[in-house]
């Protein structure tokens, strides 16, 4: 079992919809959760981070967190074209400053 | 520009020669992590530093790979003996000690290792 797992995708949706990316998580002493976007061939750059239970609101993004459930969202309101690109899931299970990534998954907002 | 920065950008080399990467974190971020990253994987930890120590180390870096960081400012990374399946994007990122977000990593640019 990989410890961050996200779907590949692509995720299609609408312009104007609400996309819903999603990530699992192994290890249960996960302290801190971080979600980045990366365009192609560039480097990740942060969207946000969240550590308590329940969600998070920057913008049109919400983060949502359920540790009991051991997994991690990411909301997008109001996509737009220029959302879609690949975005990573990032986990810290604390003691040291290791961060492990999902693999991504990559958002297709639709015109 | 007070963002990570990473040198050089791209390199290209052949299968056997040695390489260095720099890395000069955000000014007042004391921890530094190096990472490499490969086409459609997340970014895969290296090795990570507090200050000029180096804290941790990933199974992935080999006898080939080390990291330095001598005066807890900038860090350069080196692979010897370079093999193709070393063609990589190699990512640079910090974070601070102190505040609110202290495990959160800002990423530089990267530097693409391409191996022939």
């Amino acid at each position: 079992q990989k410890e961050v797992e996200q779907n590949s995708g692509p995720l299609s949706v609408p312009e104007g919809a609400i996309a819903s990316l999603n990530c699992t998580y192994s290890d249960r002493g996960s302290q801190s959760f971080f979600w980045y976007r990366q365009y192609s061939g560039k480097s990740p750059e942060l969207i946000m981070f969240i550590y308590s239970n329940g969600d998070k609101e920057d913008g049109r993004f919400t983060a949502q967190l359920n540790k009991a459930s051991q997994y991690v969202s990411l909301l997008i309101r109001d996509s737009q074209p220029s959302d879609s690109v690949t975005y990573l899931c990032a986990v810290n299970s604390g003691g040291y400053q290791k961060v492990t990534f999902g693999t991504g998954t990559k958002l297709q907002v639709i015109p | 520009d007070t963002g990570v920065s990473q040198d050089p950008r791209h390199k290209i080399t052949k299968r056997g020669q040695n390489v260095t990467f720099r890395c000069d974190p955000i000014s007042e971020h004391n921890r530094l992590y190096w990472y490499r990253q490969t086409l459609g994987q997340g970014p895969e930890f290296l090795t990570y530093f507090q200050n000029e120590a180096q804290l941790e180390k990933s199974r992935l870096l080999s006898d080939r790979f080390s990291a330095e960081r001598p005066k807890g400012s900038f860090s350069t990374l080196e692979i010897q003996r370079t093999e193709q399946g070393d063609s990589a994007m190699y990512l640079c990122a910090s974070s601070p000690i102190r505040g609110t977000s202290t495990d959160t990593q800002y990423f530089g640019p990267g530097t693409r290792l391409t191996v022939l």
